[in-house]
C-alpha cells in the first residue's frame, strides 16, 4: 500500500488568486508525477521530477509550476487562477517498480 | 508514438453478471508494460496489476482476471460475478522502455465507466 497524500482534497477559489496544491509521499521514491483530469476522465501528464532539484514540463502544457526540494515534497503552484484551470489534480509517485501510486487528488474550482 | 484505447465509454451490469473490459495499444517498443487502475468515485487511482510485454501468462486475482495477447495487442480485464462496489472507472495504461524514457511516462486509455447495479 502507498502512502501518497494530497491536500487540500476539494478547493473551490476565485479568479487571480495563486493556490499551491500539496503532495508528499512517505516512501522515499524519487520519481514524482502530476496529472490533470478533465471531465471526460483523460489524464494527462502536465510535470514529473525525477528527484531533488529535477523537474520537467510533461506533455500536456500547463501554467502550473512545480518544485523539488525534498525528496517527499512536490508542490504545484498557479500563480493565478482562471475557470479554465478547473480540473482534477492527481499526484502520483515511482519507486525502482514500474508501477506508478496516485495520491487521493485535489478537485480544483476556479470561479 | 504510443496509444492507448478502452472503446467501451461506458459499460452497465446487473450485480453478479460477469463483465469485460477492453484495452487495446500501440506501441513500438519491444519491451513495455501494462497496467490497469481503478479510479472509484473518491477520485484515487488504485493500482491493480503490472504486465511486463514478455510475461503472456495470464493472472488471477480473486474475482479479477486478465487476458494479454500479444499478437492482438489487447489487455483485457474481467471482472466475475460483479459487485456494487466494481463501479468505478477503470483505465488501462501503457509504458514503453525505449530511448531512455527512465522516467516512467505511462500512457493512459480514456477510461471505461463500469456501473454495476444491485
Amino acid at each position: 500500500e502507498a502512502d501518497i497524500y494530497q491536500t487540500p482534497r476539494y478547493l473551490v477559489i476565485g479568479t487571480g488568486k495563486k493556490i499551491t496544491l500539496e503532495c508528499s509521499q512517505t516512501m522515499g521514491h524519487d520519481k514524482m508525477y502530476w496529472y490533470q483530469q478533465d471531465p471526460g476522465m483523460e489524464l494527462h501528464l502536465i510535470h514529473y521530477s525525477y528527484g531533488v532539484n529535477s523537474t520537467e514540463k510533461g506533455d500536456l502544457s500547463s501554467e502550473s509550476t512545480v518544485s523539488r526540494i525534498r525528496t517527499e515534497h512536490f508542490p504545484l503552484t498557479l500563480e493565478s487562477a482562471r475557470p479554465s484551470h478547473t480540473s482534477q489534480y492527481l499526484c502520483a509517485s515511482r519507486g525502482r517498480g514500474y508501477e506508478q501510486y496516485f495520491g487521493p487528488g485535489t478537485r480544483l474550482t476556479v470561479t | 508514438a504510443q496509444k492507448v484505447t478502452q472503446a467501451q465509454t461506458e459499460i452497465s451490469v446487473v450485480e453478479k453478471e460477469d463483465v469485460t473490459l477492453d484495452c487495446v495499444y500501440e506501441t513500438r517498443d519491444t519491451t513495455y508494460y501494462l497496467f490497469w487502475y481503478k479510479q472509484p468515485p473518491s477520485g484515487e487511482l488504485v493500482f491493480l496489476i503490472r504486465r511486463n510485454s514478455f510475461d503472456e501468462q495470464n493472472e488471477i486475482s480473486g474475482r479479477y482476471s486478465w487476458n494479454f495477447q500479444k499478437s492482438t495487442s489487447s489487455f483485457n480485464f474481467t471482472i466475475t460475478a460483479s459487485q456494487v462496489v466494481d463501479s468505478a472507472v477503470y483505465f488501462c495504461a501503457l509504458r514503453g522502455n525505449a530511448g531512455g524514457t527512465s522516467y516512467g511516462k505511462l500512457t493512459f486509455g480514456q477510461g471505461t465507466i463500469l456501473t454495476v447495479h444491485p
